[in-house]
């Protein structure tokens, strides 16, 4: 009940095209659901978050869909660039118990 | 300002050996979590400092695996009696609060078991 299932395992997209990232979680006590961004030789970085109080949070070309009734969130990446190659990783956590449950990640390849 | 540094950067170590990673977390921070992740694999929580509370072991995978933090600052994992299944890239992260507050993670510290 504590995973986060993350899709695809890895997405080739061209450039300018969407990227579209899922991830689906169970446990419904989870409330902060952030997206965090790997490069190669690199931690994570945060990317993205949502509260399960709103449904969708944009920030420039980053998007996140969340849907509570299906415990379903998604990462939209509009025009997507070859810098934004690099592995995605969706989380979750539960207010009070501060670990970070992750999703298996996503590799992402922008074709020029 | 400085982010979170770990060390060392590589490790690599024969079985059976102890070894020691190192986490210098961002100055101020008060929340330190360490994590393990395997080779293509996401990140699984091993534990976390907050303070001067009892720190979260739920997920260290054996006691093999201890970590200890001095106050609100530097902070040890140490991996006795390695196996080749401790091979990992071992990473830390701060964060200013015990609220819900962005996790700032380190570059990690890769561990290679021989």
């Amino acid at each position: 009940q504590q995973q986060v299932k993350q899709s695809p395992q890895s997405l080739i997209v061209q450039k300018g095209g969407i990227s579209i990232i899922n991830c689906a979680y169970e446990n419904t006590a989870f409330d902060y659901f952030p997206w965090y961004q790997q490069f190669p030789g690199k931690g994570p970085a945060l990317l993205i978050a949502i509260r399960p109080d709103v449904s969708e949070k944009k920030e420039g070309r980053f998007t996140i869909s969340f849907n509570k009734s299906a415990k379903q969130f998604s990462l939209h990446i509009m025009d997507s660039q070859p810098g934004d190659s690099a592995t995605y990783f969706c989380a979750a956590s539960i207010s009070g118990f501060q670990k970070l449950v992750f999703g298996t990640g996503t590799r992402l390849l922008v074709s020029p | 300002g400085a982010g979170v540094s770990q060390s060392p950067s590589n490790k690599v170590t024969e079985k059976g050996k102890d070894v020691e990673l190192r986490c210098d977390p961002i100055s101020g921070h008060t929340a330190l979590y360490w994590y393990r992740q395997r080779l293509g694999q996401g990140l699984e929580f091993l534990i976390y400092f907050q303070g001067n509370s009892a720190p979260d072991k739920s997920g260290l995978p054996s006691d093999r695996f201890s970590a200890e933090r001095t106050g609100e600052s530097v902070s040890t994992l140490t991996i006795q009696r390695t196996q080749q299944e401790d091979s990992a890239v071992y990473l830390c992260a701060s964060s200013p609060s015990s609220g819900r507050e962005t996790q700032y993670f380190g570059p990690g510290t890769r561990l290679l078991v021989l």
